[in-house]
């Protein structure tokens, strides 16, 4: 299977500077399509998670701007520009381009 | 809009069984799969296994084969996971996801394993 590898594990923030998320893969997730299938998911306390970011770079619908994510091959970055209060939680990637899906092991955000 | 509705949460034995249900709303249900997921305690987030619910095909994570089921429900719009021979490590949380994507999830069913 393919690894995950979130850093930090722990990531205290303070309101309104900005925040970098790093993860890497054991393979490269570059898909045979051409696409590379990373997303980033949120899980605020209490909830189910919340896709972010789609193939590296798509923010999905809803999601705010100061959220971007970037990255190819093997090395992918979520960023948040100016972090807010409310995005205090845990971020995960994911690859899907390769079976079976894998998670990292998930950032705490923490003010 | 696309909404997953699942079971309540479920006390089971050492042993036991359970079976979970995802009700997918507002979305054309056989143009996709369904993905589980499960969270133990405090812990990250790991891929069960994933369902087409066109035909029905299953991929399970290794881990998993020979004690999960998944099957569909298309007259309902309904995906269920059911989970054998239960441990107290298969408590958790049991998320499913339209899949591909992973772009929509449902709220999560607390499975507690406990004699």
């Amino acid at each position: 299977d393919v690894v995950m590898t979130q850093s930090p594990l722990s990531l205290p923030v303070t309101l309104g500077q900005p925040a970098s998320i790093s993860c890497s893969s054991s393979q490269s997730l570059v898909h045979s399509d051409g696409n590379t299938y990373l997303k980033w998911f949120q899980q605020r306390p209490g909830q189910s998670p919340r896709r972010l970011i789609y193939k590296v770079s798509n923010r999905d619908s809803g999601v705010p701007d100061r959220f971007s994510g970037s990255g190819s091959g093997t090395d992918f970055t979520l960023k948040i520009s100016r972090v807010e209060a409310e995005d205090v939680g845990i971020y995960y990637c994911m690859q899907g381009t390769h079976w079976p899906g894998t998670f990292g092991q998930g950032t705490k955000v923490e003010i | 809009q696309v909404q997953l509705v699942q079971s309540g949460a479920e006390v089971k034995k050492p042993g036991a069984s359970v079976k979970v249900s995802c009700k997918a709303f507002g979305y054309t249900f056989t143009n996709y799969g369904i993905s589980w997921v499960r969270q133990a305690p405090g812990q990250g987030l790991v891929w069960m296994g994933w369902i087409s619910a066109y035909n029905g095909d299953t991929n399970f994570a290794q881990k998993l084969q020979g004690r999960v089921t998944m099957t569909t429900d298309t007259s309902t719009n309904t995906a269920y996971m059911e989970l054998r021979s239960l441990r107290s490590d298969d408590t958790g949380v049991y998320y499913c996801a339209r899949d591909p994507g992973f772009d929509f999830w449902g709220p999560g069913t607390t499975v507690t394993v406990s004699s």
